[in-house]
């Protein structure tokens, strides 16, 4: 079992780019939720997919958003980026949703110049 | 925004010593979770407690929660020199909410 598998690992934009991450999921699970860590602070939820729709978002803006697969995985996409956009993005996958505790992938280190 | 609030924000201890580390939260939960995180890279589920439950053991982990003050609490016994990492509590507050949100974490170091 591959676990929760994001790519790339690393990514440097300029200002004002657009940016597509992506995750693929444990295996049987059918939720994504995506998270971005800024540095020395707790992951802060962005939003989660289901059923291939966005059922819960949290306090970002209208530029971050996503999709999710038939096969589960899903990408987040970022346009207009900001220096403030550069964090650690998380993906967690989970089976119909938190409650029993998530899996997380590695992450993938965004860095805006 | 954060829910919780991880208290201390850095924690040094020898190996072989208990490490506690605390969380305070806001709302209320469904359950409670800790996570490890290892040099900035992905999060580790640790442990779940639930909000009708007190206390729950996993290994060389114990947590507890108090839902009347909002705080758990991690300890983790026997330190090892590989259990530094950082330390999140994630709140899940049911109640149609599918996020976890966390606090900003305590990063403990053991020192061999």
């Amino acid at each position: 079992d591959a676990g929760v598998t994001q790519s790339p690992t690393h990514l440097i934009k300029t200002r004002g780019q657009q940016v597509t991450l992506r995750c693929s999921p444990k295996s049987g699970h059918d939720t994504v939720s995506w998270y971005q860590q800024a540095l020395g602070q707790g992951p802060q939820f962005i939003f989660q997919y289901y059923e291939e729709e966005e059922r819960q978002r949290g306090n970002f803006p209208d530029r971050f958003s996503g999709h999710q697969f038939p096969n589960y995985s899903s990408e987040l996409n970022v346009n207009a980026l900001l220096l403030g956009d550069s964090a650690l993005y998380l993906c967690a996958s989970s089976l119909g949703g938190p409650r029993a505790g998530a899996f997380f992938g590695q992450g993938t280190r965004l860095t805006v110049v | 925004s954060q829910q919780g609030e991880e208290d201390p924000q850095a924690l040094s201890i020898q190996e072989g010593e208990n490490a506690t580390m605390n969380c305070s939260y806001k709302t209320s939960i469904n359950n409670l979770q800790w996570y490890r995180q290892n040099s900035g890279r992905g999060l580790v589920h640790l442990i779940l407690i639930r909000s009708n439950e007190r206390e729950k053991h996993s290994g060389r982990l114990r947590v507890t929660l108090d839902t009347s003050k909002k705080s758990s609490s991690l300890l983790i016994t026997a330190s090892r020199a590989a259990d530094t990492a950082s330390y999140f509590c994630a709140t899940d507050s049911g109640a149609g909410s599918y996020q976890l949100t966390f606090g900003k974490g305590t990063k403990l170091s053991v020192i061999p």
